[in-house]
């Protein structure tokens, strides 16, 4: 398996722009989640899904994130719009389950919004 | 969840044992022990967890005293590849409510040729 694949590996944008990140988990895993890293607050838990259904997205910033999985094999994280406070690196991991602690993570995007 | 605390940062000799601690002297029966680690610049990597016992894996072995207060990560033969930041989480496992792993600050390892 590939493992979890991310999309695209660095995105350089103006505020204000649209971004859309792209996650594919791994085939047979039915839990997937999003976080951002970054240097003030570590790696925070945005949302999560549990076979496509969004379970807790208490962790998302606020109305301009938004996140969707219209099957078991995509997901995206929007923002919309972009500020530079955005600035992170997102990742995307999955699991067998939402109560199976062993997550397995993406590369990552590097989002810069300028 | 537990609190747990780490050292920021550790230094190891290339080919020795590396020993990372973490303390969770508030843990309770039903947490786990999770251990990850943060290669720069790539995603989180689950490396072991455990409750109460001793566990070892092809990664590494995770030694938790008996009144599971804290533990220690043991990489028996450090390699430069496993320069990394080293995350120990506390977790309650089987939550019908999903997993919510927090990553605290974790131990940046490093080690040296």
């Amino acid at each position: 398996d590939a493992g979890v694949i991310q999309s695209p590996r660095h995105e350089v944008t103006e505020m204000g722009q649209e971004v859309t990140l792209r996650c594919k988990p791994i085939s047979g895993h039915n839990s997937l989640f999003w976080y951002r890293q970054t240097m003030m607050r570590g790696l925070e838990l945005l949302i999560y899904f549990n076979n496509n259904v969004p379970i807790d997205d208490s962790g998302m910033p606020e109305d301009r994130f938004s996140a969707k999985m219209p099957n078991a094999s995509f997901s995206t994280l929007k923002i919309q719009p972009s500020e530079p406070r955005d600035s992170a690196v997102y990742f995307c991991a999955s699991s067998y389950s939402a109560t199976n602690e062993k997550l397995f993570f993406g590369s990552g995007t590097q989002l810069s919004v300028l | 969840d537990a609190k747990t605390t780490q050292p920021p940062s550790m230094d190891c000799a290339e080919g020795r044992a590396a020993n990372l601690p973490c303390n969770h002297s508030t843990i309770s029966g039903n947490e786990y022990v999770y251990w990850y680690r943060q290669i720069h610049s790539q995603g989180p990597q689950y490396i072991i967890h455990g409750l109460k016992n001793n566990e070892t894996n092809e990664m590494a072995s995770l030694i938790i005293t008996e009144d599971r207060k804290s533990s220690t990560l043991i990489l028996p033969h450090a390699t430069l590849r496993d320069t990394a930041v080293y995350y120990c989480i506390v977790r309650v496992a089987w939550e019908t409510s999903g997993s919510r792993l927090t990553f605290g600050e974790g131990t940046q390892l490093t080690v040296n040729p």
